[in-house]
């Protein structure tokens, strides 16, 4: 069974410019979470979606968003990039979220200049 | 969010020794993970452990879920250079219906 995947793996962007990353889940998982890794703050959860639907959120402004589509591929996008923003972001699915073991993609780096 | 403290932050260890590190909670836990990361990629799952007192082993690598369900320990014995990594646990509480990440130790095996 294929793992998560994500792309890009590395980005690069400038202050003020969007993001959106892509997350597929590993084949029959509906549920999709989001992290952000950074050296001091560790992995910080973003949100969740299952079936198309975000079901828990994390302390992050609202710059940052993301959907689901039908066959669980999860977007994450993040608006006026700031330089803060640079991390590793790493998307991670279950099967139905909750207590499921959640598995991780290898994540995009973003870089932010 | 709930804190899970790691320790140690960093281990520097020889090869062939065992390691041990743990994590723990001022809050109750219902299911603890351990997960193995290399550089530039993303965490590994190692054990999950879903019962308090409950001992799982993969291989050469032996967690626990603590009694109190508020801490959970992982071994590893006879270490070998493709140990090295940063190892973190992770807690899910019904509270918030998330997994919680612990801070993460780098362990470094010396040939």
């Amino acid at each position: 069974k294929a793992g998560v995947t994500q792309t890009p793996r590395y980005l690069i962007k400038t202050r003020g410019q969007q993001v959106t990353l892509s997350c597929s889940p590993i084949s029959g998982h509906r549920s999709v979470s989001w992290y952000q890794q950074t050296p001091g703050q560790g992995l910080q959860f973003l949100f969740e979606y299952f079936s198309e639907t975000q079901r828990n959120k994390g302390n992050f402004p609202g710059r940052f968003s993301g959907r689901q589509f039908s066959n669980s591929r999860s977007e994450m996008n993040v608006s006026t990039l700031e330089l803060g923003d640079s991390a590793l972001y790493l998307c991670a699915s279950s099967l139905a979220g909750g207590l499921d073991t959640q598995y991780f993609g290898p994540g995009t780096r973003l870089t932010v200049l | 969010g709930q804190q899970l403290n790691q320790s140690p932050q960093s281990m520097f260890i020889q090869e062939g020794e065992d390691v041990s590190m743990n994590c723990t909670s001022s809050s109750i836990f219902n299911t603890w993970l351990w997960y193995k990361q290399d550089p530039g990629e993303g965490p590994v799952l190692l054990i999950a452990l879903y019962k308090a007192g409950e001992l799982t082993s993969n291989g050469r690598l032996t967690a626990q879920f603590g009694i109190t369900r508020k801490d959970s320990f992982l071994n590893i014995s006879a270490s070998i250079p493709s140990d090295v990594g940063i190892y973190f646990c992770a807690g899910h509480q019904n509270t918030g219906n998330q997994f919680y990440f612990g801070t993460g130790t780098s362990l470094t095996v010396i040939p």
